[in-house]
């Protein structure tokens, strides 16, 4: 079974630009949920999606973004690029009722 | 709201010797908690995971963790540490929003280093 996957692995960015993520999940999972890893502020929640619905958001500005198609794939999207913004961002995801996520490598981006 | 505490921010055994790696819970009784390892340049592996069905929980590589509720604690332990088991360490619980939906909170991570 195939895990979740995360395009692209690795991302170089400027300030004030866009960046788009992708993420698959395992087949069958539903929900998935997104963090962003930083050195300082250790794993932090964005938010979460189930059934292409936006349950849940974390505290993040409004610069970050996302969304879930029909086939439970979910992009997430940053605006306006900030110095702080280069991180690790992961995602998860989980078949509805596990209690149990499962992550993916995770994106890297940079910005410069 | 439930929050998760990792005691030690850098860990160091001798390889062969034990592996003692501290996590606390605060607020209620959690119905789950989560032991993830991250290797460099890689996600999140799930270890183990708690569940109200036993206080001992076993994980993969040899690692498990046991629930105190009466010291709220969740340390995760592995009784020979190997080269292998060098990475970083986080313990995890939910915050849950209702209908299903919950975010993990995870702790600030140990990082076990292990010298030959």
């Amino acid at each position: 079974k195939a895990g979740v996957t995360q395009t692209p692995r690795y991302l170089i960015k400027t300030r004030g630009q866009q960046v788009t993520l992708s993420c698959s999940p395992i087949s069958g999972h539903r929900s998935v949920s997104w963090y962003q890893q930083t050195p300082g502020q250790g794993l932090q929640f964005l938010f979460e999606y189930f059934s292409e619905t936006q349950r849940n958001k974390g505290n993040f500005p409004g610069r970050f973004s996302g969304r879930q198609f029909s086939n439970s794939r979910s992009e997430m999207n940053v605006s306006t690029l900030e110095l702080g913004d280069s991180a690790l961002y992961l995602c998860a995801s989980e078949r509805p009722g596990d209690n149990e996520q499962f992550f993916g490598p995770g994106t890297r981006l940079t910005v410069l | 709201a439930q929050s998760v505490t990792q005691l030690g921010s850098h860990v160091s055994v001798s390889e062969g010797a034990l592996v003692l790696l501290r996590c606390n819970y605060s607020s209620s009784v959690p119905p789950y908690l989560f032991w993830y390892v991250q290797y460099p340049n890689q996600g999140l592996q799930l270890l183990l995971k708690y569940t109200s069905a036993a206080t001992l929980v076993k994980g993969i590589n040899g690692f498990e963790a046991e629930f105190k509720k009466s010291e709220t604690s969740f340390h995760l332990t592995k009784p020979s540490a190997h080269m292998s088991d060098a990475a970083e360490y986080f313990c995890a619980g939910p915050l849950y929003y209702g209908a299903g939906s919950y975010q993990l909170t995870f702790g600030k991570g140990t990082k076990l280093s292990v010298i030959p």
